[in-house]
């Protein structure tokens, strides 16, 4: 089955430890992104790539990284800059490129990151 | 104040009555309305979409846009306790933010038996 494959779905972290989060897709997607989900908040959109080796900043990037060097991975790593890391992080893909709809966005089941 | 104001719930009904869910927002340039379906500790699914004003039904499903007001809703009928959820209300502006989508905090919804 095609899908968005996040990995762990529980994580850990002591302050001041960099956490890389794990996204793997075989739907063939070019574009990716990453949303953080925090009670009461919504999803707000940290990082996205709309192709292979480029990526751009979303609303609330600011200590957070990634990369794309494979069309099927787009890792997010939480760096000890980010002040307020426990949430819920979720990676996504859209179908543009084979007629999906503008805004329809196919998801994983998310990792669960804790700062203790 | 925040682009989307969705209203978190929670939102407890008997199974069977209709689920009533909607969302305000302030950017007029907004024209791709979603909701999504999330269930416990789960990622979101799209479950219905709707360009620009009007209604859009689908099964049990009706959503409704009303770009004058900028208020969108979801409707549930016949409600079954699948459909115990948290929704979220999604907009986007156009294919310029294709997946670049403003988020109201979701509604959770328990349908009880």
């Amino acid at each position: 089955d095609g899908g968005i494959t996040q990995s762990p779905k529980y994580l850990f972290r002591k302050e001041g430890q960099n956490v890389t989060l794990s996204c793997e897709q075989n739907l063939n997607h070019d574009a990716m992104y990453w949303y953080r989900q925090d009670p009461g908040q919504g999803l707000r959109l940290i990082y996205y790539s709309q192709i292979v080796n480029d990526f751009q900043k979303g609303d609330i990037a600011e200590g957070y990284s990634v990369s794309r060097e494979k069309k099927e991975s787009f890792p997010l790593t939480v760096t000890s800059a980010q002040k307020n890391p426990t949430a819920f992080y979720l990676c996504a893909s859209d179908n543009r490129e084979t007629g999906g709809l503008a805004g329809e966005l196919f998801f994983g089941e998310g990792s669960r990151l804790t700062v203790l | 104040q925040k682009e989307v104001e969705q209203d978190p719930g929670p939102l407890s009904v008997p199974e069977g009555a209709i689920v009533s869910l909607n969302c305000t927002y302030s950017n007029s340039a907004f024209q791709y309305f979603m909701w999504y379906r999330q269930y416990s500790r789960k990622g979101p699914e799209l479950l219905m979409y709707t360009y620009s004003s009007g209604n859009k039904e689908d099964g049990r499903f009706t959503a409704q846009v009303d770009k004058s007001s900028k208020y969108i809703s979801l409707f549930i009928r016949d409600s079954q306790p699948s459909d115990s959820a948290t929704y979220l209300c999604a907009m986007s502006r156009g294919t310029d933010s294709w997946g670049k989508l403003q988020f109201g905090a979701g509604t959770q919804v328990v349908v009880t038996p």
